[in-house]
C-alpha cells in the first residue's frame, strides 16, 4: 500500500516556466488537497477536491491550477513560475471531509 | 477565518521527561483538532486527533487535551525518546465556502529530545 505518492521530489525552475506536480493515492479517498509549507508559516491550503470532477480554491490559490479527472490523481499546475512560489509542496488525502489524514513526502521546488 | 497559534516554537527536553505543546484557536465553530509529526524530509504524519465532544484522548505515550471554553488544546508526550525528535504541528478545523471543512495549521514546534 503506497499511500500518497508525489513526484518529482525536487525541481528547479526558471521564472516564467510552467510545470505540473503529480500526486496519486491508492486508498480510494474522495478528499485530496494541496498545501505549501514555508518557514514560519505552517502549511497553507492551495486547492482541494472533494471528489472526481470537483475542485475549489483554498487560502493561497493564485498562480496554481488543479483538476481531478480520477479519484486517484490530483495534479497541481504552476502556470508561470515566480520566485515567490519557491516552497515545499505537500499533497494530502483523507476519507473524512477535508481533514488530511495522509500526506505525501513533498516536492521541494526552487524557482530562480 | 480560523487562526491557530502554537507555542513554543522550539522545545528541548531530556530523554524520559515530558513535553507539552500548546495551541489556541479563534473560531468557536471549530470542532476537529489534529496533531501531526513531521520528520526531516518527510510529510506530516497524523499522530492523534480530538473532536469537540471529547476533553481528553490518549494513545500510549501521547495525549491531547481540549478546553473549548478557553479555545486551547495541548499535546502531551510522556517518557520522551530520541525518536520523538521532530516538528509537531497542531491544527483546527474551520469551514470554507460551500460548507466544506478545512484545517488551519499552527506554525510548528521543533522538539529535540536529548539522550
Amino acid at each position: 500500500n503506497a499511500g500518497v505518492t508525489q513526484t518529482p521530489k525536487f525541481q528547479v525552475l526558471k521564472t516564467g516556466q510552467s510545470m505540473t506536480l503529480q500526486c496519486a493515492q491508492d486508498m480510494n479517498h474522495e478528499y485530496m488537497s494541496w498545501y505549501r509549507q514555508d518557514p514560519g508559516m505552517g502549511l497553507r491550503l492551495i486547492h482541494y477536491s472533494v471528489g472526481a470532477g470537483i475542485t475549489d480554491q483554498g487560502e493561497v490559490p493564485n498562480g496554481y491550477n488543479v483538476s481531478r479527472s480520477t479519484t486517484e490523481d490530483f495534479p497541481l499546475r504552476l502556470l508561470s513560475a515566480a520566485p515567490s512560489q519557491t516552497s515545499v509542496y505537500f499533497c494530502a488525502s483523507s476519507y473524512y471531509s477535508n481533514q488530511p489524514q495522509h500526506f505525501g513526502d513533498g516536492t521541494r521546488l526552487s524557482i530562480l | 477565518g480560523e487562526n491557530v497559534e502554537q507555542h513554543p516554537s522550539t522545545l528541548s527536553v531530556q530523554e524520559g521527561d515530558s513535553a507539552v505543546i500548546k495551541c489556541t484557536y479563534s473560531d468557536s465553530a471549530s470542532n476537529y483538532f489534529p496533531w501531526y509529526k513531521q520528520e526531516l524530509g518527510k510529510g506530516p504524519q497524523l499522530i492523534i486527533d480530538i473532536r469537540s465532544n471529547v476533553g481528553e484522548k490518549k494513545d500510549q505515550r501521547i495525549a491531547v487535551t481540549l478546553n473549548k471554553t478557553a479555545k486551547h488544546f495541548s499535546l502531551h508526550i510522556t517518557e520522551t525518546q530520541p525518536e520523538d525528535s521532530a516538528v509537531y504541528f497542531c491544527a483546527a478545523s474551520g469551514y470554507l465556502r460551500g460548507g466544506y471543512q478545512k484545517v488551519t495549521f499552527g506554525i510548528g514546534t521543533k522538539l529535540q529530545v536529548i539522550p
